[in-house]
């Protein structure tokens, strides 16, 4: 299968700092892609939808100013979660999607904020 | 109501013995129907999909829909040890995976050696 690329796969940052994470997708184009996240047994909640050369579409509730979303080229997008606190500690997971079914996800990232 | 159903376990079976994974759901629009896998603090792996209602078979893995129940199931025969992990339910509409995927909340199966 496809492979998609998610960096670093865990960060600690302190409170108040911004930290940048990075979803690539390795062997094939992605117009599409999407940010997930997970806490502790719980399911992988759609933050937002990821367009290659335009604006980010938010899932309701997910703050846009927080969660910046770039995705700058068909093969990379970024989630940078700004001014981080520690209820963002979580699990982001990202997808790239190579229709019509085939959504790849990438490794995850697990942030700790302190 | 949650849009997607699933019973978080654990569940807990011999190897050898089939298991049984369920989900329902609630929005009739949901067109494409996936099992996914996902091991401890890793990205969910895809195992297989399925397009509207009917079954699907690949190896040990058989997939069913029923868009008239709104229930799907995924059955593992002869279980292994390393089938261990969280699997999760997601489904899409009609854009597939276009519009972005609804999970379950997984179920955490454990096959005893």
């Amino acid at each position: 299968g496809a492979v998609v690329s998610q960096h670093p796969s865990r960060v600690i940052c302190k409170s108040g700092t911004s930290v940048k994470i990075e979803c690539r997708s390795l062997d094939f184009q992605a117009t599409t892609m999407f940010w997930y996240r997970q806490f502790p047994k719980q399911s992988l909640m759609l933050m937002a939808t990821s367009n290659e050369g335009s604006k980010a579409t938010y899932e309701q509730g997910v703050e846009k100013d927080k969660f910046l979303i770039n995705h700058a080229s068909l093969t990379l997008s970024t989630l940078t979660v700004t001014s981080a606190h520690p209820e963002d500690s979580s699990f982001y997971i990202c997808s790239a999607f190579q229709g019509p079914t085939e959504a790849f996800f990438g490794q995850g990232t697990r942030l700790t904020v302190v | 109501q949650k849009e997607v159903e699933q019973d978080p376990g654990p569940l807990s079976v011999p190897e050898g013995a089939i298991v049984s994974l369920n989900c329902t759901y609630s929005n009739s629009a949901f067109q494409y129907f996936m099992w996914y896998r996902q091991y401890s603090r890793k990205g969910p792996e895809l195992l297989m999909y399925t397009y509207s209602s009917g079954n699907k078979e690949d190896g040990r893995f058989t997939a069913q829909v029923d868009k008239s129940s709104k229930y799907i199931s995924l059955f593992i025969r002869d279980s292994q040890p390393s089938d261990s992990a969280t699997y999760l339910c997601a489904m899409s509409g009609s854009g597939g995976g276009a519009d972005g995927l609804t999970f379950g909340k997984g179920t955490h199966l454990i096959i005893q050696p």
